[in-house]
This record gives structure tokens, sequence and C-alpha cells, in this order.
């Protein structure tokens, strides 16, 4: 399994970029690399993804290497609303075709006044 | 459009007995599937479905039984509930083309005494 590993916690002043990376390094080539993040116990939000090129929406900037073994997510002007548990998920084509999504453990994003 | 929708929020179960979570999606996706997250971990793949008809074990599928009778529909069975079940459980659910944005539910909290 193409299995994610990220720094179980960061701290990020508010207003400032919070810039958490995720390590992928057995990514195959057609597997796609999601974000998402986890407020409390509420369901996981998509925040963005991303294939070979680096992606930008309304809520974030996801930088991907050129060897894909690695990414990070940049929240441009972190909130407090932004703290949360961040998940990078490699989603896995199985050899039947069908497919799963890879959870790592998350980082605990603490945005701070 | 509801999106993904999840029932029952809270379930207190007795060791034994069996139940239903439900899930259902208003968006004709053809993927969806059951997670569970437990406290400090990130979310393990239960069971996952590409279409009507069509299911598969993810990683913790022990103790869990699944169908797909319709696109709409993916519900999770306990046949006899242990406290080892008690847990957060997530549906989710995304159009089968690549790269598509995967969509949760807000999770059931099931106890099992």
């Amino acid at each position: 399994d193409a299995k994610t590993t990220q720094p179980p916690s960061m701290d990020c002043a508010e207003g400032r970029a919070a810039n958490l990376p995720c390590n992928h390094s057995t990514i195959s080539g057609n597997e796609y690399v999601y974000w998402y993040r986890q407020i409390h116990s509420q369901g996981p939000q998509y925040i963005i993804h991303g294939l070979k090129n680096n992606e930008t929406n309304e809520m974030a900037s996801l930088i991907i290497t050129e060897d894909r073994k690695s990414s990070t997510l940049i929240l441009p002007h972190a909130t407090l609303r932004d703290t949360a548990v961040y998940y990078c998920i490699v989603r896995r084509i199985t050899q039947g075709g069908s497919e799963k999504l890879v959870f790592g453990k998350g980082t605990k994003l603490t945005v701070n006044p | 459009n509801a999106g993904v929708t999840q029932t029952p929020k809270f379930q207190v179960l007795k060791t034994g007995q069996s139940m239903t979570l439900q899930c259902a999606q208003d968006m004709n996706h053809e993927y969806m599937s059951w997670y569970r997250q437990d406290p400090g971990m990130g979310l393990r793949l239960i069971h996952y479905s590409v279409g009507a008809g069509i299911t598969d074990q993810g990683e913790v599928p022990n103790g869990y039984n699944v169908s797909r009778s319709t696109t709409e529909d993916f519900p999770l069975r306990l046949l006899s509930a242990a406290p080892s079940q008690t847990s957060v459980y997530f549906c989710a659910s995304r159009a089968l083309s690549s790269g598509n944005t995967i969509y949760f539910g807000e999770g059931s909290w099931l106890t099992v005494v």
C-alpha cells in the first residue's frame, strides 16, 4: 500500500502560512494525493487533491515534488478556525481495478492567536 | 442535494445485538465506502463498493457485512456487536471517474456495552 507519513503535530501563528508536509514515497504513477481535515469529530472535509501538478483552490495550495514522493499542503493565511487534524491520503487503485483510500494518522495543526 | 446522509447519529448497543448503519447519497456516485475511526487514529476502511451489486473488503472487515442493492444506499450491518466495535463510523462516496472529490457523511457514534 502507498502509505503516507505526516508529523503528528504542528503549530502556526494566526495570519501566517501553515505548511503541512506529507511523505508518500511508495506512491504509484496513477495514484492521487488528497488532503482532508477533520475538526473535532465531524466528518472529514475535502481540501484539495492532485496527481502531478501543483494545485490551488480557495482553501489551499498543494505542492507535489517532481518525483511525487512527497507533497506539502499550504494554508496561506491560517485562522483559528483552521485548527484541525489534517490527513494526507493516497487514493490507491487495486489490482482488480477497485480503489481504496489509504489514510495516515494525520497532523494535528494548532493555530495560535 | 443532501450529499451523504448517515443514520443514526448516535446508538448504544448491547454485546451480541445486531444493527444496521444506514448511508445514502443523492449524487449518483458509483463509489461508496465505510470507515471506522478510533480515538487518536485515522480512518480505517471497512468495506467499499464501486457500484450496485459490487462490494469488497477493506482493511478491517471482520464483524461487518455490507450490500449494495441500489446506487444510492450502502448499509453497514453489525451481525453480533462487540465492545471492540465501539467507534465512530463514516460513510463516503464519490463519482468513479479519476480524481473526483470524495464526500464524507457526518458520522455515526456507536457504543457497544
